[in-house]
């Protein structure tokens, strides 16, 4: 039972515009979301958090936003440059758990 | 200067054998993680170190076994190798939970 979804396999977005990658959960104790990037052959490395206790989460080009209604949060990234392609991944955790749960990921394909 | 880092990089072997991926963290990190991300590339948890104490060990065989021996090592130790191990397999730190670091993975191939 996945906790954590990306719906999405792949986006394409065009250079300079918006990119919006989406993310849903079913699990209403998750009180922590985070947005990890992966680039082929290395490791996820961190972008972006948001604790449930917020709305919106900006930090530079990436603002992340989640409807905890909706069991829903997106990442926006504006405006999409050809180094952001890559995959995303979408984790959430709860209070005293050890653990983060993730998506399936999304692959992001900028075009110039 | 590597935070987390993994050796082997890549690891090709034959059914049966015993291998063991290294991997340490220099970020001075109290929790360290083993996943395995699968074909699907779905990114599974597989054990978690806490302060060298093992605290989450998920639905792995028993053949897969992880050793810490201090805080900055979390070793995964593979006996019996099997062609479904083949994985590209990552180590990750943390302070936190939340914000985690992770290596640049180790590609395991069985033949």
């Amino acid at each position: 039972d996945q906790q954590v979804k990306q719906n999405s396999p792949s986006l394409s977005v065009q250079e300079g515009r918006i990119s919006i990658l989406n993310c849903d959960y079913t699990n209403s104790m998750f009180d922590y979301f985070l947005w990890y990037k992966k680039y082929p052959a290395e490791g996820p490395t961190f972008l972006i958090s948001i604790s449930s206790i917020k709305d919106k989460n900006e930090d530079g080009r990436f603002t992340v936003f989640l409807n905890k209604s909706a069991k829903h949060l997106s990442l926006h990234i504006v405006p999409s440059q050809p180094g952001d392609s890559a995959v995303y991944f979408c984790a959430a955790s709860m209070d005293s758990n050890y653990q983060l749960i993730w998506g399936a990921g999304t692959k992001l394909i900028i075009k110039p | 200067d590597t935070a987390v880092s993994q050796t082997p990089k890549y690891l090709v072997t034959q059914m049966g054998n015993d291998k063991s991926i290294k991997c340490e963290q220099n970020l001075g990190h109290d929790t360290m993680y083993w996943y395995k991300q699968d074909s699907k590339k779905f990114l599974k948890i597989m054990f978690s170190y806490n302060n060298k104490e093992l605290i989450i060990n998920e639905t792995v065989p028993n053949r897969f076994s992880p050793k810490s021996p201090d805080k900055a090592h979390l070793n995964l130790h593979i006996n019996s190798l099997e062609l479904g191990d083949s994985a590209v397999y990552f180590c990750a730190s943390s302070r936190l939970v939340e914000e985690q670091f992770f290596g640049p993975g180790t590609r395991l191939t069985v033949l």
